[in-house]
């Protein structure tokens, strides 16, 4: 079976650090990606890990185990425009299709 | 190249008419994918192709629906005989497939209203 789990909702304040958290399980996988979608707009790649390890871009940052079928989001210096939904995803094996899970909403509060 | 666009944004139809969809990826993308996504929910996979060739299909893709992509550029997805649950956020997304480049690029989707 396939199924990708994070938590629904998160809130923050503006300055501070947040993790999101992803844990998933796929019959075949190929990497893990990290989406951003604001309400009602398209999805926006924030990173993709396919190696055990942290990869950090600015002030996003994502952590791979591949052992514990777990990822992180990590999100620095948090701005009022980071609001919006955080969308973990697996490469299926094929490399095709991506499997997501039901985003994580993140509220950021001045 | 101002990245992947559909059209139409929105659609509003009745129950039961065909609609059909369209979706141009980036100019050197060889790779489109259609997903379906609604509200608190993240997209989920429909189809996948590779140039002109469809080679995966979600079992979520029923009868009603077909995908097609004659000229390995642009894409149109229909939905014949729409039903009430089919009204979701189509999304289209386009990817170059060398090397390990597995991101997707997507585009703003079209809104479907069944009604």
């Amino acid at each position: 079976g396939q199924n990708i789990d994070q938590p629904t909702e998160m809130t923050a304040t503006e300055g501070a650090i947040v993790q999101i958290n992803c844990t998933y399980q796929t019959s075949g996988f190929n990497g893990l990606f990290w989406y951003q979608q604001h309400a009602g707009e398209a999805p926006t790649f924030l990173s993709y890990n396919v190696l055990d390890g942290l990869e950090e871009k600015g002030r996003f940052s994502s952590f791979l185990s591949r052992s514990k079928g777990y990822s992180y989001l990590l999100l620095k210096e948090l701005q009022m425009k980071d609001s919006a939904s955080y969308l973990c995803a697996a490469g299926n094996q094929a490399g095709t299709a991506l499997i997501f899970g039901k985003g994580t909403t993140l509220s950021v509060s001045s | 190249d101002t990245g992947v666009s559909q059209n139409p944004r929105h659609k509003i139809t009745k129950r039961g008419q065909n609609v059909t969809f369209r979706c141009d990826p980036i100019s050197e993308h060889n790779r489109l994918y259609w997903y379906r996504q609604t509200l608190g929910q993240g997209p989920e996979f429909l189809t996948y192709f590779q140039n002109e060739a469809q080679l995966e299909k979600s079992r979520l893709l029923s009868d009603r629906f077909s995908a097609e992509r004659p000229k390995g550029s642009f894409s149109t997805l229909e939905i014949q005989r729409t039903e009430q649950g089919d009204s979701a956020m189509y999304l289209c997304a386009s990817s170059f497939g060398g090397g390990n480049s597995y991101e997707q690029y997507f585009g703003p989707g079209t809104r479907l209203t069944v009604t």
